[in-house]
C-alpha cells in the first residue's frame, strides 16, 4: 500500500515552460486536493476533486489546472510557469470530511 | 468561510519540558479538528483528530489535545519534548462538505 505517490520531487523549469506534476494514490480515496506551501503562508488550496470528472478551484487556481479521469490520478498542469510559482507542492487524499488527508512526500518547484 | 488561527508561529522550548500550541477556529457549528506534523523535507502526517466525545484526544508520539467548544480552541500538548519533536506543526478545520482549512503552521524548536 503504496499511500499518495507523488512525482517528481525536484524540478526546474524556465519561465514560460509547462509541466505536469504528478499524484496518485491507491487507497480508493473520494477526495483529492493540491495544496501550495509557501513560508509563512501555510497550506493553500489549489484545486479539489469530490470524485472522478468532478474538480473545483480552491482558494489559489490562477496558472493552473487538473484533471480526475480516474479515482487514483489528479495531475496538476502548470500552464505557463511563473517565478511566483516557486513553491512545494502537495497532494493529499481522504475518504470523507471526518478523516484526515494522507499527504504525499511533496514536489519542491523552483521557475526561473 | 471557516479560519484557522495559529497564535505562534515559532515555539522555542527546551528538551524535556512541557509545550503547548495553540489552536483557535472560526464557526458556529460542528466541526472535526486534526493536528498535523511536517518533519523536514516531508510530507505533512496526522497527529491526531477529533470528531465527537470526549474532548481529550490522544495522538501519536505522545501528544494528546483539548477540544474546547465554548472557546473554539484545541490545543496540542505534549507533557515532555524530546530533539526528535523538532517539526512545523499544523492544526486544520474540517466540516460536512469538502473543505479543509489549515492554519499558518508552528515551528517548534526543541533545544538540547
Amino acid at each position: 500500500n503504496a499511500g499518495v505517490t507523488q512525482t517528481p520531487k525536484f524540478q526546474v523549469l524556465k519561465t514560460g515552460q509547462s509541466m505536469t506534476l504528478q499524484c496518485a494514490q491507491d487507497m480508493n480515496h473520494e477526495y483529492m486536493s493540491w495544496y501550495r506551501q509557501d513560508p509563512g503562508m501555510g497550506l493553500r488550496l489549489i484545486h479539489y476533486s469530490v470524485g472522478a470528472g468532478i474538480t473545483d478551484q480552491g482558494e489559489v487556481p490562477n496558472g493552473y489546472n487538473v484533471s480526475r479521469s480516474t479515482t487514483e490520478d489528479f495531475p496538476l498542469r502548470l500552464l505557463s510557469a511563473a517565478p511566483s510559482q516557486t513553491s512545494v507542492y502537495f497532494c493529499a487524499s481522504r475518504t470523507g470530511s471526518n478523516y484526515g488527508y494522507t499527504f504525499g512526500s511533496g514536489t519542491r518547484l523552483t521557475v526561473v | 468561510a471557516q479560519s484557522v488561527t495559529q497564535l505562534d508561529s515559532q515555539v522555542p522550548v527546551f528538551e524535556e519540558a512541557p509545550v503547548e500550541l495553540r489552536c483557535n477556529y472560526s464557526s458556529s457549528v460542528s466541526v472535526y479538528l486534526f493536528w498535523y506534523v511536517q518533519y523536514p523535507n516531508q510530507g505533512l502526517q496526522l497527529l491526531l483528530k477529533y470528531l465527537s466525545g470526549s474532548t481529550l484526544v490522544k495522538g501519536i508520539n505522545g501528544f494528546e489535545a483539548e477540544f474546547n467548544k465554548s472557546q473554539t480552541s484545541f490545543h496540542l500538548r505534549k507533557p515532555s519534548v524530546h530533539i526528535s519533536d523538532t517539526a512545523e506543526y499544523f492544526c486544520a478545520v474540517s466540516r460536512t462538505g469538502n473543505q479543509f482549512y489549515f492554519g499558518t503552521g508552528t515551528s517548534l524548536t526543541v533545544i538540547p
